[in-house]
């Protein structure tokens, strides 16, 4: 069964455009969950999707915004790019409510 | 505030040695996970646990859901164990995907 995969990879972008990541989850997994990893904050959540619906949201400003498709694949947004939002950004699935989640390899977004 | 607390941060061992990694939350959890990063940024989910004890190869995760405290053993150290262990929490209130996540342990085995 193939992994969570996240598209781009790596991605330079410059103050104030805007960026969109994608996360196809593994094949079965409803639940879809985005987080933010940088050297000062560490790991911290940003949002969880389940069937189309967004559930949870963590502390972050409106710039960031997220949505699932009907297959589970699901997207991210950041608009209006600030240097603060370099970061690895990782998606991660997982097949129900309190269940082991798998993480993808993560996109890499370097704002200039 | 739910918060999740790691010790050490870093953690130099000698291959063999038995290796203890703490990992402490603040109030009631449904879950607590014990996750692995390599250099890169992969990240590997080793166990997910709310109770007890589990056991994979090498590596061990027990939960005192009492005194709100679980460990992170690896027996028999080797320096392909060498990445940083995440501990991350759900809180009761939050969904599944809401992981409160400690600050790592950087763990380095030398050969």
């Amino acid at each position: 069964k193939a992994g969570v995969t996240q598209t781009p990879r790596y991605l330079i972008k410059t103050r104030g455009q805007q960026v969109t990541l994608s996360c196809s989850p593994i094949s079965g997994h409803r639940s879809v969950s985005w987080y933010q990893q940088t050297p000062g904050q560490g790991l911290q959540f940003l949002f969880e999707y389940f069937s189309e619906t967004q559930r949870n949201k963590g502390n972050f400003p409106g710039r960031f915004s997220g949505r699932q498709f009907s297959n589970s694949r699901s997207e991210m947004n950041v608009s209006t790019l600030e240097l603060g939002d370099s970061a690895l950004y990782l998606c991660a699935s997982s097949l129900a409510a309190i269940d082991t989640q798998y993480f993808g390899p993560g996109t890499r977004l370097t704002v200039l | 505030k739910n918060e999740v607390e790691q010790s050490p941060q870093n953690l130099t061992a000698q291959e063999g040695e038995f290796i203890t990694i703490n990992c402490s939350y603040s109030v009631g959890i449904s879950a607590l996970h014990w996750l692995q990063q390599h250099p890169g940024g992969g990240i590997v989910s080793l166990f997910m646990l709310s109770s007890g004890k589990k056991k994979h190869g090498r590596l061990i995760a027990t939960i005192n859901i009492q005194e709100k405290h679980s460990s992170l053993h690896i027996t028999a150290s080797h320096p392909r164990d060498s990445a940083v262990y995440i501990c991350a929490a759900t809180y009761y209130g939050g969904s599944q995907g809401n992981l409160i996540f400690g600050k790592g342990t950087k763990l380095s085995v030398k050969p």
